[in-house]
């Protein structure tokens, strides 16, 4: 079946390195969204990105979708303390047509020590 | 704007037990997920609802798990009866529409099962 995969699991960083988190899909996107859950609570909506190639920017956050449209990365430069929690990509389930059904890679926990 | 609302938060019951969870989706959402967190699984959607109606209930586990949406603003998903491996944080999701819009998470039920 469809499945979205993200690398790595888990990364530890210090507080001002960069940190890179990677999904990839087995089939081609429509969408791709990302969500951060920190620790203890519940998935917030980040980003979403439809075209190909499109490359978005949150303060230090830049989320980027493949060419191809079946992977995608979201980059944080400078880590702060703040930015700990596990990050989540989503696409749309293959065959769900417009019903909104998203699958979600398993997440990268990043871990920032001060 | 009050987000998702899920009750109860933590939920400790014994094997065998019925388990009633509750969630009421933003307003004016047509579109409610229940999704299934733990460590080994990651997240897994279980069921959703467009404009009350379950449209895919293929992540249900078995026949133990029912969920139910009488109306726009209210939600249940049943276990019953329940089962040490059903411990897992249960969340709550809404979107304003069909299609890839943001999920919005509630703040989940932490379910444990004696």
């Amino acid at each position: 079946g469809q499945q979205v995969m993200q690398i790595p699991q888990y990364q530890h960083v210090q507080e001002g390195e960069d940190f890179t988190t990677y999904c990839n899909s087995s089939t081609t996107l429509s969408n791709i969204q990302w969500y951060k859950q920190r620790p203890g609570g519940h998935p917030v909506f980040l980003i979403q990105l439809v075209k190909s190639g499109e490359v978005k920017k949150q303060k230090r956050l830049t989320f980027q979708f493949g060419e191809a449209k079946k992977n995608s990365s979201l980059h944080i430069t400078a880590t702060q303390t703040t930015d700990v929690g596990t990050y989540f990509c989503a696409g749309p389930g293959s065959g769900s047509g417009n019903t909104g059904k998203l699958i979600f890679g398993q997440g990268t926990t990043l871990q920032v020590k001060p | 704007d009050a987000g998702v609302i899920q009750s109860p938060r933590h939920e400790v019951t014994e094997m065998g037990q019925e388990v009633t969870l509750r969630c009421k989706p933003i307003s004016g959402h047509n579109s409610l997920f229940w999704y299934r967190q733990t460590m080994m699984r990651g997240l897994e959607l279980l069921i959703y609802f467009n404009n009350n109606v379950p449209i895919d209930d293929s992540g249900m586990p078995e026949d133990r798990f029912s969920a139910k949406m009488p109306n726009a603003s209210f939600s249940t998903l049943k276990i019953q009866p329940s089962e040490p491996r059903d411990s897992a944080v249960y969340f709550c999701a809404s979107s304003p529409r069909r299609g890839w819009m943001a999920q919005y998470f509630g703040p989940g039920t932490r379910l444990l099962v004696l």
